[in-house]
């Protein structure tokens, strides 16, 4: 089975400053990875995603992600946050092979402060 | 193209009642998936179809089905609700197995 592990549950950030939301999973076959993001009252977008390639992933909003196989972590990055970066992110893992089902991290809450 | 909309966005219902929900995928997807949210459980997989056929489900009791149709839409059924089944309900589509998924905005049940 596959596990994901978002460790910080809020993240509070000033405008303009950068933020890393961590992510880690587990898993004993191979997974794609994915990072969505959730505003308030609304479904989930996709951010980013790796399936293979190059492991700097850029996505969409400035944001970027880089996949680390050794310490199978997928952590999530933005230079410089904005106001509207305020929002619940999620990361997520697929296997390989395995259908739609994602698995999903108990997500991020990132508040962007003034 | 038109993202994927799910009806009805909110929806109250008391104890034992049974409620459907609807999702119809962006046009021309085949594969459609149903998510729960809750604030205690996260995310939890609830079932993939695609082409009309269950591919996987999540660990849910039998109370929770659904089905897809030909259009490839689907609907999601819960009888018997329970105060636990308030949740966020997602649907998401993609084009097929194994290829990036879009998310609705989800259905919002209040059971009471």
């Amino acid at each position: 089975a596959q596990s994901v592990t978002q460790l910080d549950s809020q993240v509070p950030v000033f405008e303009e400053a950068p933020v890393e939301l961590r992510c880690n999973y587990s898993s004993s076959v191979s997974v794609y990875l994915f990072w969505y993001v959730q505003y308030p009252n609304q479904g989930l977008q996709l951010l980013l995603k790796y399936l293979s390639g190059s492991t700097l992933v850029k996505g969409i909003n400035g944001f970027e992600a880089e996949f680390n196989k050794s310490q199978t972590s997928f952590h999530l990055r933005k230079p410089s946050v904005h106001i509207s970066d305020t929002a619940e992110y999620f990361c997520a893992v697929r296997i390989t092979g395995g259908g739609n089902k994602l698995t999903f991290g108990t997500g991020t809450q990132l508040k962007v402060e003034l | 193209k038109a993202g994927v909309t799910q009806t009805p966005r909110y929806l109250i219902k008391t104890r034992g009642q049974q409620v459907t929900l609807s999702c119809s995928p962006i046009s021309g997807h085949r594969s459609v998936s149903w998510y729960q949210q809750t604030p205690g459980q996260g995310l939890q997989f609830l079932f993939e179809y695609f082409s009309e056929t269950q591919r996987n489900k999540g660990n849910f009791p039998g109370r929770f089905s659904g089905r897809q149709f030909s259009n490839s839409r689907s609907e999601m059924n819960v009888s018997t609700l329970e105060l636990g089944d308030s949740a966020l309900y997602l649907c998401a589509s993609s084009g097929g197995r194994g290829e990036t998924q879009y998310f609705g905005p989800g259905t919002r049940l209040l059971v009471l």
